[in-house]
């Protein structure tokens, strides 16, 4: 049963278009995360936001932007896909600063 | 800098036990998890550990001590469903989490 929610599941996307991967949970937490994982690699922190109207840069956040208008809604935005963006977006949640992260089923991107 | 060091392959036989390590230097700690994640899917988590000792849950216990900067995932009578990358995290002082690159666990019959 997910409580956190990715869309789409998968996406195939041309170079240079702008795209927005969606993020949901419904546990009213206020920790929520976007992670990049490359097949067999580490997870690399993008942005990560504590709560409504909070937003922070984490490595991998140059290429792109979030918002955090609702508590349950984080969604990320590509301006420009480039390929070097191809691979698995994680996007997670926490009630608190040291609970275990609840992860959605990612979203996988190849930007041909 | 903060590092999390993990074993990047290891392979085991089903039945068997196995003990994945997990060494940290970071600043300052907060606390450790444990996650397990199959090919191709999100990580889920397995455990926590923020005082030393040993931390026990079914087939699987965590390990922590803090002073060493080390910890350990045991995993005991190992099952095909097992084989899984298991990767280890730490809080900092600043409540930011650290992961390590994971440890791919391969289990044969």
């Amino acid at each position: 049963e997910a409580d956190i929610y990715q869309t789409p599941r998968y996406l195939v996307i041309g170079t240079g278009k702008k795209i927005t991967l969606e993020c949901s949970q419904t546990m009213g937490h206020d920790k929520m995360y976007w992670y990049q994982q490359d097949p067999g690699m580490e997870l690399h922190l993008i942005h990560y936001s504590y709560g409504v109207n909070s937003t922070e840069k984490g490595d991998l956040s140059s290429e792109s932007t979030v918002s955090r208008i609702r508590t349950e809604h984080f969604p990320l935005t590509l301006e420009s896909a480039r390929p070097s963006h191809t691979s698995q977006y994680l996007c997670a949640s926490s009630p608190t600063e040291n609970s275990p992260l609840h992860f959605g089923n990612g979203t996988r991107l190849t930007v041909t | 800098g903060q590092n999390i060091d993990q074993p990047t392959e290891m392979t085991a036989t089903e039945g068997a036990i196995v003990q994945i390590n997990c060494t940290y230097q970071t600043s300052g700690f907060n606390g450790l998890f444990w996650y397990q994640q199959h090919a191709g899917e999100a990580p889920t988590f397995l455990s926590y550990n923020v005082l030393d000792g040993l931390e026990e849950k079914g087939r699987f216990s965590s390990f922590l001590s803090r002073s060493k900067g080390y910890s350990y995932l045991l995993l005991k009578e190992l099952q095909m469903k097992d084989s899984a990358s298991y990767l280890c995290a730490v809080i900092d002082s600043n409540y930011q989490l650290i992961w390590g690159a994971g440890t791919k666990l391969i289990i044969k019959p």
